[in-house]
């Protein structure tokens, strides 16, 4: 079965430095990957997407690179900003490609 | 507004009790996941229809819980005699293709 960790259950930027949040996944069978960021008392929403065609997509301060052979893949914020605190969630695909197995979440905190 | 709605948004149960939770999802979108995340973790998967259709749920923990989507549009999650454990937020998304989008979802604490 697909497993999804995130090992860092929190993380601590000062404001305008670099945030890295990692994803490690254990079944490549589906190579696409989900970010989905998440404040308090809101559903997760779409951050941004990779697939294996490529190893690197980016979307303004966001930039997630994926390294297929390492089955690992990171979120780079730069320059990371107060309102990008929240929980970040990594997603992969199941076993079956239907749906998507989330990690237990990398809480970002972004300091003034 | 015309991103996917869930209700109730909070829902206090006695142990014992029955619920029902409500997901309407983007008009138009096939695919419907629900989802069940406790504190401090990430969401887990329950079940997923496609349309109408339940496709896959392996991921509903007892046969407390049952899901229906029968026009292929609202779908309701229904928990019988809730237990503790139950106590969780419950999300629901919908998509199409690749990209699942989320509602706020419903936070049921079982008293």
């Amino acid at each position: 079965d697909q497993q999804v960790k995130q090992n860092s259950p929190s993380l601590s930027v000062q404001e305008g430095r670099i945030s890295i949040l990692n994803c490690d996944y254990t079944n490549s069978m589906f190579d696409y990957f989900l970010w989905y960021k998440k404040y308090p008392a809101e559903g997760p929403t779409f951050l941004i997407s990779i697939s294996s065609i490529k190893d690197k997509n980016e979307d303004g301060r966001f930039t997630v690179f994926l390294n297929k052979s390492a089955k690992h893949l990171s979120l780079h914020i730069v320059p990371s900003q107060p309102g990008d605190s929240a929980v970040y969630f990594c997603a992969a695909p199941d076993n079956y490609g239907q749906n998507f197995v989330f990690g237990p979440g990398t809480r970002l905190s972004v300091l003034p | 507004g015309a991103g996917v709605s869930q209700s109730p948004r909070y829902k206090v149960a006695k142990r014992g009790q029955d619920v029902a939770l409500r997901c309407d999802p983007i008009s138009g979108h096939v695919s419907l996941f629900w989802y069940q995340q406790a504190l401090g973790q990430g969401p887990e998967f329950l079940t997923y229809f496609q349309n109408e259709a339940q496709l896959d749920k392996s991921g509903l923990p007892s046969d407390r819980f049952f899901a229906e989507r029968p026009e292929g549009s609202v779908s309701t999650l229904k928990i019988q005699r809730t237990q503790q454990e139950d106590s969780a937020v419950y999300l629901c998304a919908s998509g199409e293709g690749s990209e699942a989008f989320f509602g706020q979802g419903t936070r049921l604490t079982v008293v």
